[in-house]
């Protein structure tokens, strides 16, 4: 099973909005809404941003958001802040039942 | 409230095994599914595989099957990742993370504190 496909590095503003994909195939983005984002800062354990494609765990801002198109998902960030500054991973369920992260985006607050 | 608390820091020779364990609570233990995620020092995420504490049946990522077992104790509410015919490239931080109540989701939404281990001669 082949990683995720993400930008390494993307970057904006405070109060930006930016956008950061997540390419897979038919066999596991693009076959399932089992699409999830996680927001990792240094030396911390990931922290979950959006499960099933677009739906937010309690307590992470409504500024983020999610959504999926053919085999590509993506995770929007809007009114960017200092503290979004971090790692972003997407993963996927997959055909095998497994699971695949994507590469991994570096987010960049200017 | 949620919990996982793994055990801690290993240090392993190439070739050997390495255990590392992972305690849940404040949530009933055999209602929801747990994965295992690792992290070799400055690289991504990489899934290892899942556990039903229920009825312990597991799914493996297919690059570690044959090297990977995963355990649980529902006594003790634990589960348990065993990897074998370690190698420097299994250095990395080890991590448990509950998922949902089914197989097919993507919700993984507690992750435990993380278990470095290090491989080397």
């Amino acid at each position: 099973q082949s990683a995720l496909t993400q930008p390494a590095s993307v970057s904006g503003s405070p109060g930006q909005s930016i956008t950061i994909s997540c390419a897979g195939t038919s066999s596991d983005v693009g076959r399932y809404n089992f699409v999830s984002w996680y927001q990792q800062h240094p030396g911390k354990a990931p922290k979950l941003m959006i499960y099933d494609v677009n739906n937010r765990p309690s307590g992470v801002s409504n500024r983020f958001s999610g959504s999926k198109s053919g085999n590509t998902a993506s995770l929007a960030i809007s009114g960017l802040q200092a503290e979004d500054e971090a790692d972003y991973y997407c993963s996927s369920y997959t055909t095998s039942s497994t699971r695949v992260f994507g590469g991994g985006t570096k987010l960049t607050v200017l | 409230q949620v919990q996982l608390v793994q055990s801690g820091a290993e240090v392993k020779k190439p070739g050997a095994s390495v255990k590392v364990s992972c305690k849940a609570s404040g949530y009933t233990f055999t209602s929801y599914y747990l994965h295992w995620v690792r992290q070799a020092p400055g690289q991504g995420l990489e899934w290892m595989g899942i556990i039903n504490p229920s009825g312990g049946s597991t799914t493996y990522a297919q690059k570690l099957r044959g090297r990977v077992t995963m355990t649980r104790d529902t006594s003790a509410s634990t589960v348990y990742m065993d990897l074998s015919s370690l190698r420097s490239e299994d250095t990395a931080m080890y991590y448990c993370a509950r998922g949902g109540k089914e197989m097919a989701t993507s919700l993984v939404d507690y992750w435990g504190q993380g278990t470095l281990v290090t491989v080397s001669s």
